[in-house]
Formats: structure tokens, sequence, C-alpha cells
């Protein structure tokens, strides 16, 4: 089965802070994402990439940026942290649309 | 664009009753069909899907969805829920000919009471 593990279940960071998300998959996908999850919005995606060193934005770039310099692995960046980020971090990888996604457990962050 | 919309954003049911969570997409190309299952303070899981063939897909933990593409729906249903299918259920919808991005729903929270 494919993995895609996040580095944090839970994360607390201080306002103004710069964040690190990590994600890891380990099946060769080419496909990977970054979404938030607030109640009531569902899923929103941030930052996607479809191959190393290439970034895609999403439907609310702002405040975030990503990295990707080798293919297993997709950083999630919170340049300075804000309270409005305080959200659910969910990252996925896919291989080809018909598989779906594999999603890691997530990281809840808080930014006080 | 494609869209999804989950009619129900919360479905409360008791036990050992049939439940059906809706949902229906907008896309004017041929498409691949997913449900996820997100149970309390964890990531999305696949619960099914519908890639080609018989309309009707099953879950191994009994969820059944049916596409219906004339009404361009996928609704989830399950003849008689447990306390454990509490959870969120998210659908999405993935043109075929694209790279693999899936546009997702934004969630019914079904809540089985005793």
């Amino acid at each position: 089965d494919v993995k895609v593990t996040q580095s944090s279940r839970y994360l607390v960071k201080r306002t103004g802070e710069k964040v690190f998300l990590e994600c890891v998959q380990d099946m060769d996908h080419e496909n990977m994402f970054w979404y938030r999850q607030d109640p009531g919005l569902g899923l929103r995606l941030i930052y996607f990439s479809y191959d190393v060193k290439m970034k895609e934005k999403g439907d609310i770039p702002e405040g975030y940026s990503v990295s990707r310099e080798k293919k297993e692995r997709f950083s999630l960046i919170l340049e300075s942290a804000s309270t409005n980020q305080t959200s659910m971090y969910l990252c996925a990888s896919s291989l080809r649309a018909l598989y779906g996604y594999t999603f890691g457990s997530g990281t809840r962050l808080t930014v006080v | 664009a494609q869209s999804v919309t989950q009619l129900d954003s919360q479905v409360p049911v008791f036990e050992e009753a049939p439940v059906e969570l809706r949902c229906n997409y907008s896309s004017s190309v041929s498409v691949y069909l997913f449900w996820y299952v997100q149970y309390p303070n964890q990531g999305l899981q696949l619960l099914l899907k519908y890639l080609s063939g018989s309309t009707l897909v099953e879950s191994i933990n009994g969820f059944e969805a049916e596409f219906n593409k004339s009404q361009t729906s996928f609704h989830l249903r399950k003849p008689s829920v447990h306390i454990s299918d509490t959870a969120e259920y998210f659908c999405a919808v993935s043109d075929r000919g694209s790279q693999g991005n899936l546009i997702f729903g934004k969630g019914t929270k079904l809540s089985v009471k005793p």
C-alpha cells in the first residue's frame, strides 16, 4: 500500500514564525497536493506539483509556498504564520486520475 | 469548470437505519468518481470509486454508490448503518483525461445515533 507520511500530527506555532510542513510518499507518485481543511469549507487546494521542482498554485496559495526538490517529498511553507492559518493540513499523492489520491493523516496546526 | 455538490452538510440517523448521502457533479466530459471517508482526526481514505463498466460500485464495509450519467449523480447508500460509520464523507470527481486533480465536494457529516 502507498503510504503518505506527514511529519507532525499536531503543531503549535507562534504568529510570525516560519513553519515547514513535510510530506513524504513511498510509491514514486508524480503528483502531490497540499490542502487545508476547515469546518464548513471542505478541502481547499493550496498548491500542487506534477514533477520535481515543478509547482502550481491552487485555489488559496496566498501566504504559502512549496518546495519539491525530490520526487517523494513535498513541503508546505508558511512564510510568516498568522492565526488565520490555524487549520488541518492534508497532503496527498497520486499516480493518475483513475487511481484517486492517497492522503496522509493530516497535521493540525494551531498558530497562537 | 467542474464542480461537486454534496446536498447535505449533516445527516443524523439512528443505528440500523438506511442512509443516502447525495452527490451531484457538473462536467462536460467523461469522469471518474470517488467517495472518501474521514474519521475524526484522521486523513481521508478511499471508500469506493467508479471508473467504468457497471454503474453500481460497492465497498467492503457495505456502502454502495450508483453512477447516474443522465442525472450527473453519484449517491452513496448503506441499507443499515452502524455507530462506527460516524464520519465525514467526501464525494470527488476527476476528468478522465486529466493529470490527476480531484475536485471535492464540501463533505457530509454522518452522525449515527444509538
